[in-house]
């Protein structure tokens, strides 16, 4: 069974202050990894897919990791607008385009 | 394009009763999937649909059903609420296996 694992659960930085987010997963095969945007009462808003180990996406402040083993969302100097929970989700080979997501990290950047 | 849209926005259904949530996307995206979000938690598979008149259950398929007569549209069909379909549900839809998931705003209901 799939498994995905986010940590740390809350998150809280101020201004300026870089941090990564952690996705651990368990799946035996991978399509892709992707990472997911949700502000409070939103639906979630898609960052990036990633597809092989050693890849790397970035966006604006934004960098997301691959490895074999998990996947890491790199913040760099956030700013208050980047507050927000940041969802995982891992599709298996073998399952068709379901997704599975992880519970998610909820960053808070302090002005 | 407006993406996908749900409607309603909020609900509040009583025990037993039953209700059906809209879900339309204008992207002529063949998979579209249903999702319900619990407080605090991550987002679980409900029903998905790889296109028109094909639908298959997720993770938590118990106490909903679904259609897919077109390709826009993916209604969620609660028979019978119980309390512990009080949730947050959002639909999605992507052009292809392996692409990125498109989410609707939500659904907010709850069963007293």
């Amino acid at each position: 069974e799939d498994q995905v694992t986010q940590s740390p659960e809350a998150l809280r930085l101020q201004e300026g202050e870089s941090s990564s987010l952690n996705c651990s997963y368990t799946v035996s095969g991978l399509r892709g990894l992707f990472w997911y945007r949700q502000d409070p009462g939103k639906g979630p808003e898609f960052l990036f897919t990633l597809y092989s180990a050693g890849e790397e996406k970035e966006k604006e402040r934004l960098k997301a990791t691959l490895t074999k083993k998990e996947s890491f969302l790199h913040i760099t100097a956030p700013k208050p607008e980047d507050s927000a929970t940041y969802l995982c989700a891992v599709q298996e080979e073998t399952s068709g385009s379901r997704l599975t997501f992880g519970e998610g990290t909820q960053l808070t950047v302090n002005p | 394009n407006a993406g996908v849209t749900q409607t309603p926005k909020f609900r509040i259904l009583k025990i037993g009763q039953s209700m059906t949530l809209q879900c339309t996307q204008d992207m002529n995206h063949n998979y579209m999937y249903w999702y319900r979000q619990d407080p605090g938690m991550g987002l679980k598979l409900i029903y998905y649909s790889v296109g028109a008149g094909i639908t298959d259950k997720g993770e938590v398929p118990n106490g909903y059903n679904v259609s897919r007569s077109t390709t826009e549209d993916f209604p969620l069909r609660l028979e019978l609420a119980a309390p512990s379909q009080t949730s947050v549900y959002f639909c999605a839809s992507s052009y292809f296996v392996g692409g990125e998931q498109y989410f609707g705003p939500g659904t907010r209901l709850t069963v007293t």
